[in-house]
């Protein structure tokens, strides 16, 4: 169980696009779901926080106009990286938990690697 | 700045060798502790965790981890590694209701 699963899992695209990821959780009710990115040889850093309903709470020095957080029901959350640079190619990686609270478990996707031309 | 150390970047063992991970936290009071595994091309998966009690942990595949509260730390170990071992090994901690914060993830090779 609690199988959370992360849409598409590598993309290339040319410099100035958009892009879409898709978190969902597929048998579990995700209240809360998390947005992370992974730089090469650098640990997951926590880019946002969302809850179902509400909007994103972004952490120091993420642009939210730039990384677009969307969780409108309680299986899905995406992330849309708006006019792509270089500077974002990045691996992404989301995580889906059924509350904040300190029992409650985070379980990760597969990630999505991201590769801007 | 709250942070979370793993010190050892790649750790290179062989078959039926002993592992140790340090693990160090900068934060202070009450946490909780995580290690995470991500095997090649895989997600993350939880190794084991520690909340409150025994500070001697016992997670799958024969890994277990002590908290040690005077030194701020969280090491994993395991007695005898193998090939499948290979993976890369997330330290984490979790204050409060506040998401996990990850330490730069330690690389293991397994040769045999």
């Amino acid at each position: 169980g609690a199988v959370v699963s992360q849409h598409p899992s590598r993309v290339i695209c040319k410099s100035g696009t958009s892009v879409k990821i898709e978190c969902r959780s597929l048998d579990f009710q995700a209240t809360t779901m998390f947005w992370y990115r992974q730089f090469p040889k650098k640990s997951l850093m926590l880019m946002a926080t969302s809850n179902e309903g509400s909007k994103a709470t972004y952490e120091q020095g993420v642009e939210k106009d730039k990384f677009l957080i969307n969780h409108a029901s309680l299986t899905l959350s995406t992330l849309t990286v708006t006019s792509a640079h270089p500077e974002d190619s990045s691996f992404y990686i989301c995580s889906a938990s059924q509350g904040a609270g300190r029992g409650q478990p985070q379980h990760f996707g597969d990630g999505t690697r991201l590769s801007i031309l | 700045a709250q942070s979370v150390s793993q010190h050892n970047h790649h750790v290179i063992l062989s078959e039926a060798a002993s592992l140790e991970l340090g693990c160090n936290y900068s934060y202070g009071g009450t946490v909780n502790l995580f290690w995470y595994v991500q095997y090649p091309g895989q997600h993350l998966q939880l190794l084991l965790k520690y909340f409150s009690g025994d500070p001697l942990v016992k997670g799958i595949k024969g890994f277990e981890a002590e908290f040690i509260k005077s030194k701020f730390s969280f090491n994993l170990r395991k007695p005898s590694v193998q090939w499948s071992d290979t993976a890369e090994y997330f330290c984490a901690v979790r204050k409060g209701n506040t998401p996990l914060v990850f330490g730069k993830g330690t690389r293991l090779s397994v040769i045999a």
